[in-house]
């Protein structure tokens, strides 16, 4: 079965630095998202992007992200100068533009900023 | 995005089936349920999806009453593997709908 895979699995950053978080979604796929979860807490939206465009973005996802498709399989989630309280499992994940059908997730980048 | 409402956490053994309840009062016409199973340190994992009557699939069931304001996430048989935290979400699945994940049911299966 086709799956989203995400790269690294664990990146450890120093403060301040900007970070590149890596997603391949499933091939035929049109929708990606950005989630987080911090540690112990619920997982929350971030960003969801199509046709090279932001479609919709949360309160969280402000000018210190971005996202970007660079080519035609991969989707990045930057973050500039990270902060401490950046620190958590990022998820991406992916959808078909078959309206009823559901949003596959990748195993995450774990981010630990120092 | 319709509010859902489920238990905090649940128990079982092993070989007991599993029935999760999620109340979601006002759910929209054309809103999905959608129930998603989550491991510790891993991406959430579609379960199963369902708009009205009974779904099933290879690891699931998923029942919805005819006002589809509750609905009933099925576990046959679990095992030990099935020890996650569920989510049930409601909405426009796919597409540009963003998903809103609540606190979720963490099961726990025993020997």
């Amino acid at each position: 079965e086709p799956e989203v895979t995400q790269t690294p699995s664990h990146q450890v950053t120093q403060m301040g630095q900007e970070v590149i978080l890596r997603c391949v979604p499933i091939s035929n796929h049109l929708y990606f998202y950005w989630y987080r979860q911090i540690l112990g807490q619920k997982v929350e939206f971030l960003v969801s992007f199509y046709n090279n465009e932001i479609s919709e973005k949360s309160e969280i996802f402000d000018d210190q992200f971005s996202v970007e498709r660079p080519d035609g399989s991969n989707f990045t989630l930057k973050i500039r100068s990270t902060k401490l309280e950046d620190s958590a499992m990022y998820f991406c994940a992916s959808s078909e533009f078959i309206t009823d059908q559901p949003q596959h997730f990748g195993d995450g980048t774990r981010l630990s900023i120092l | 995005l319709a509010k859902t409402t489920q238990p905090i956490s649940m128990d079982s053994y092993e070989g007991q089936e599993v029935n999760i309840t999620c109340s979601h009062n006002n759910i929209a016409t054309n809103d999905y349920i959608t129930w998603y199973q989550q491991f510790p340190s891993q991406g959430p994992r579609f379960i199963i999806q369902g708009y009205k009557t009974k779904v099933t699939n290879e690891v699931a069931s998923l029942f919805i009453p005819a006002d589809r304001k509750s609905s009933t996430l099925s576990l046959p048989r679990v095992s030990l593997s099935d020890t996650a935290v569920y989510y049930c979400l409601v909405g426009f699945s796919g597409g540009y709908n963003k998903l809103i994940f609540g606190a979720g049911t963490r099961l726990a299966v025993h020997p």
